[in-house]
């Protein structure tokens, strides 16, 4: 099985701020790769797929990038509807997996 | 509009089965796969298996043997079935569509809650 490992496990900032989470694979994943957001009590929500490719209706503010075994999700300013736990997801074989997740906090 | 409706929380004995339903609708059942993710309390996500359109079941290993995934297209519902439950099988079960269990979940359904308890 791929294992996913996202840094930081807990991240604080403030409103208005760039942050940047990771993502690194145990095996080369060929881009799928995906992130989401989670807020308490909801389900997750997709944000980026194919490592860079923002889902339709999420902000711009939301960027993705890498490639071979490492990979970001930035955001580029910080609102407070950000602060959530993020996960990344292998879906490069079978099984699909996911990172620990990352919580932001203010 | 795509929707995903799961059935309701459920508090199951160690041994027993659980049997959770994902009713779909908004879309063409069978082009599309369904994914299963559960979430323990205060814990990450884990994804379980998925089930294609064509019915064809990808596992996590240490669910193999455990788990059943089957749809019915007649109501566009699936199933994820869990045997002898243990208690840390306390959990969020959630289901995601994707594109042929080859794709991220682009939507999810509301969960369900599963309680394994003496």
């Amino acid at each position: 099985d791929i294992e996913m490992t996202q840094s930081p496990y807990t991240l604080s900032a403030s409103v208005g701020d760039r942050v940047t989470i990771t993502c690194r694979a145990s095996q080369r994943l060929t881009g799928w790769l995906a992130w989401y957001q989670q807020k308490p009590g909801k389900a997750p929500n997709l944000l980026i797929y194919k490592a860079s490719t923002l889902e339709s209706g999420v902000p711009s503010r939301f960027s993705g990038s890498g490639s071979g075994t490492d990979f970001t999700l930035t955001i580029s300013s910080l609102q407070p509807d950000d602060f959530a736990t993020y996960y990344c997801q292998q879906y490069n074989n079978h099984p699909f997996t996911f990172g620990q997740g990352t919580k932001l906090e203010i | 509009q795509v929707h995903l409706v799961q059935s309701g929380a459920e508090v199951k004995k160690p041994g027993a089965s659980v049997k959770v339903s994902c009713k779909a609708s908004g879309y063409t059942f069978t082009s599309y796969g369904i994914n299963w993710v559960r979430q323990a309390p205060g814990q990450g996500l884990e994804w379980m298996g998925c089930i294609d359109g064509r019915g064809n079941t990808y596992f996590t290993q240490r669910f193999q043997g455990r788990v059943t995934l089957t749809t019915d297209t007649s109501t566009s519902a699936a199933y994820m079935e869990l045997r002898s439950l243990r208690s840390d099988d306390t959990a969020l079960y959630y289901c995601a569509r994707d594109r042929q269990c080859n794709s991220p979940g682009d939507y999810w359904g509301q969960g369900t809650l599963v309680t394994v308890s003496s």
